[in-house]
């Protein structure tokens, strides 16, 4: 069974830093691109960033290029999204989902990211 | 960006009726390789997103096969044959074919 678990939410100061995990199991993580969803309060879904199989490749939404930075960890089965410069529009649960070419397959229960002062 | 846009944005519907939501693309999601990367997915009250459909029309493993997928180009369609009450939820669709990945605006489907 595939699972993917989130860690790392929580609630930060504007202008600050999070690092968020997303911990694999049930499938071949080294052969999956891994993708960060996020979904604002009340709101829809927003793609924030999505790596390749070997990190070899990085995508970013306009709204967190030069903010966040997504990284993996095959050896760990484990995904990760450095967030810094955070802003109050950054409050959203964030999903961990994997994905072959042009889609995406399972997603994690996602964990709360709310950046208020 | 490629702008996905869905319609309606609410869709009331009887339970046992059909319900059919359209998504169009602001620019074509044919791949270089051939294939057309539309994607649905479905959000529960208080779930995370599952897949129901992809590359146009592909349903995945354990979907009811009341849910079917059409389309082509810039626009495609998902289909409910016969509306129950489990499928009460928002429905996305996502381009899969260019970066960044986009998302519909979400239809919310409720019973009448």
């Amino acid at each position: 069974e595939v699972q993917l678990v989130e860690s790392g939410g929580g609630l930060v100061q504007p202008g600050g830093s999070l690092r968020l995990s997303c911990s694999a199991s049930g499938f071949t993580f080294s052969t999956y691109a891994m993708h960060w969803v996020r979904q604002a309060p009340g709101k829809g879904l927003e793609f924030v960033s999505a790596i390749s199989t070997n990190g070899g490749s990085t995508y970013y939404a306009d709204s967190v290029k030069g903010r966040f930075t997504i990284s993996r960890d095959n050896s760990k089965n484990t995904l990760y999204l450095q967030m810094s410069s955070l802003r109050a529009e950054d409050t959203a649960v964030y999903y961990c989902v994997n994905g072959l070419r042009g889609t995406l397959d399972y997603w994690g229960q996602g964990t709360l990211v709310t950046v208020s002062s | 960006d490629v702008v996905m846009t869905q319609s309606p944005l609410s869709l009331p519907v009887t339970l046992g009726q059909p319900a059919s939501i359209s998504c169009r693309s602001s620019q074509s999601l044919v791949y270089s390789d051939g294939d057309t990367y539309l994607n649905w997915f479905q959000q529960r009250p208080g779930q995370s997103p599952r897949r129901l459909i992809y590359k146009v029309s592909n349903r995945d493993s354990g979907v009811p096969d009341r849910f079917s997928g059409s389309g082509s180009g810039t626009d495609f369609t998902l289909k409910i044959s016969r509306v129950e009450a489990e499928d009460v939820g928002v429905y996305y669709c996502m381009q899969g074919t260019h970066w960044p990945r986009t998302f519909g605006q979400g239809t919310k489907v409720e019973i009448k």
